[in-house]
């Protein structure tokens, strides 16, 4: 089963922060990010394995809950270079990919 | 390191012709290899995992006649949309996964124009 994320899409002015959640009705193995550039393949970002992790690559972190049922990445004082499509990638059996969520930063 | 090539990065082909697509795993051991097509602004949509030397595994609704995959190597495969028409246009992105907990390092993709 797919899973969700939110928001669709968030705009944000350069410094500001955001929160992408990603969340399954099923307990999950692991949780992937990503993040994909216009016309460019996904990049990963960082995966999650265990309840209640938080893990970061550079100003951006992510955690997953203790129930490992959602998993959420958190923008901190966004700069422009972050702007992008966030997908997250569940394994539950087989991989997932979620809808994904447009992030734009501007000046 | 994890860096992955895709070849050709486009291609427009004739309504009734095959094109082939490679995916290269340069400097690690891919054990796993997917295949995803995505349309603008959605998501990816898995298509196919492959291991090497094995039959590929089609998700549903994924022609394994018309999208031929082939896993010959350890660093090496393709994917072959056979008798491609103007629906098959699309961006094919490869990705290959050394076996870890499935982290995948994807390929620059593949545009792919069928006229």
């Amino acid at each position: 089963q797919q899973p969700v994320q939110s928001p669709q899409a968030v705009i944000l002015r350069e410094g500001e922060d955001a929160v992408i959640n990603c969340s399954s009705s099923k307990a999950l193995y692991s949780v992937h990010w990503y993040r994909q550039k216009h016309g460019e393949a996904p990049v990963f970002l960082m995966i999650l394995l265990k309840g209640g992790e938080q893990k970061g690559h550079e100003k951006i972190s992510a955690s997953f809950n203790e129930k490992k049922q959602q998993s959420s990445l958190y923008l901190t004082a966004s700069q422009l270079s972050y702007s992008g499509t966030y997908f997250c990638g569940t394994e539950e059996g087989k991989f997932q990919f979620g809808a994904g969520t447009q992030v734009v930063v501007t000046p | 390191g994890a860096v992955v090539s895709q070849h050709p990065s486009r291609v427009i082909c004739k309504s009734g012709t095959s094109v082939k697509i490679e995916c290269r795993s340069l400097d690690f051991q891919a054990t796993t290899m997917f295949w995803y097509r995505q349309f603008p602004k959605q998501s990816l949509m898995l298509m196919a995992t492959s291991n090497e030397g094995s039959k590929a595994t089609y998700e549903q609704g994924v022609e394994k006649d018309k999208f031929l995959i082939n896993h010959a190597s350890l660093t090496l495969s393709t994917l072959t949309v056979t008798s491609a028409h103007p629906e098959d246009s699309s961006f094919y992105i490869c990705s290959a996964s050394s076996g870890e907990l499935y982290t995948q390092y994807f390929g620059p993709g593949t545009r792919l124009t069928v006229l």
